[in-house]
């Protein structure tokens, strides 16, 4: 079981937002540690696109936006493109690096 | 541009040691205030972080793989390495080096993976 919860998959047509939540479980509750959201495009390495919780990593458009509030953080594209169908992961920290468990972007 | 690249047998036999190392180009690893990172990622499933190491030697590990596992820096190389041992096909896995910004930071850049295969 992930420390942190993600849904196994979000859709949206092109141009419309989409929103993909991570979920800190109980088990350290109390821990404010930030959260991180990567792109993972099939057959390529994850790519870090948020740290920081809400910083943009270089190259990133402006259209991916994030943000954290409590134990709960959420991944915003809006102005879904074709481009943005990819697995997109958050991670956190808890006794080392934790990762949710992936969302599957689809574009339709 | 820094790049990291992992290096390593692409298949290992049930209850051997797995070893992987991965190369710094563009950069060095000392001195510097990063910390260098082993993750893997199974087949249909997500990523699961393994270890980290710090220039000095500092050592980080997964609570869940640190009996199996030790992590090693060569400043002198560029490198570090990772070793799981006793490995069974659960082992299997994508394995990618990364580095870190703090312990508890993010990771960027990635290397391009490598497969690695646990079986007779």
């Amino acid at each position: 079981q992930s420390v942190l919860t993600q849904p196994p998959s979000v859709s949206g047509a092109p141009g419309q937002r989409v929103t993909i939540s991570c979920t800190r479980s109980s088990s350290n509750i109390g821990a404010d540690y930030d959260v991180h959201w990567y792109q993972q495009l099939p057959g390529t390495a994850p790519k870090v696109i948020i740290h920081g919780n809400s910083h943009r990593a270089t190259g990133v458009p402006d259209r991916f936006s994030a943000s954290k509030s409590g134990t709960s953080a959420s991944l915003t594209i809006s102005g879904l493109q074709p481009e943005d169908e990819a697995d997109y992961y958050c991670q956190s920290y808890d006794n080392g690096a934790v990762f949710g468990g992936g969302t599957k972007v689809t574009v339709l | 541009q820094l790049l990291l690249q992992e290096s390593g047998p692409g298949l290992v036999r049930p209850s051997e040691t797995l070893s992987l190392t991965c190369t710094v180009s563009g950069g060095s690893i000392r001195p510097s205030s990063y910390y260098w990172g082993w993750l893997r990622q199974s087949p249909g499933k997500g990523l699961q972080w393994i270890a980290s190491v710090y220039y000095r030697g500092n050592t980080y590990y997964n609570p869940s793989l640190k009996s199996r596992v030790t992590i090693t820096v060569d400043t002198s190389m560029n490198q570090f390495s990772l070793k799981i041992d006793s490995v069974t096909a659960a082992d299997t896995a994508v394995y990618y080096c990364a580095r870190m910004w703090e312990i508890r930071d993010w990771f960027d850049p990635w290397g391009q993976g490598t497969q690695v295969t646990v079986s007779s």
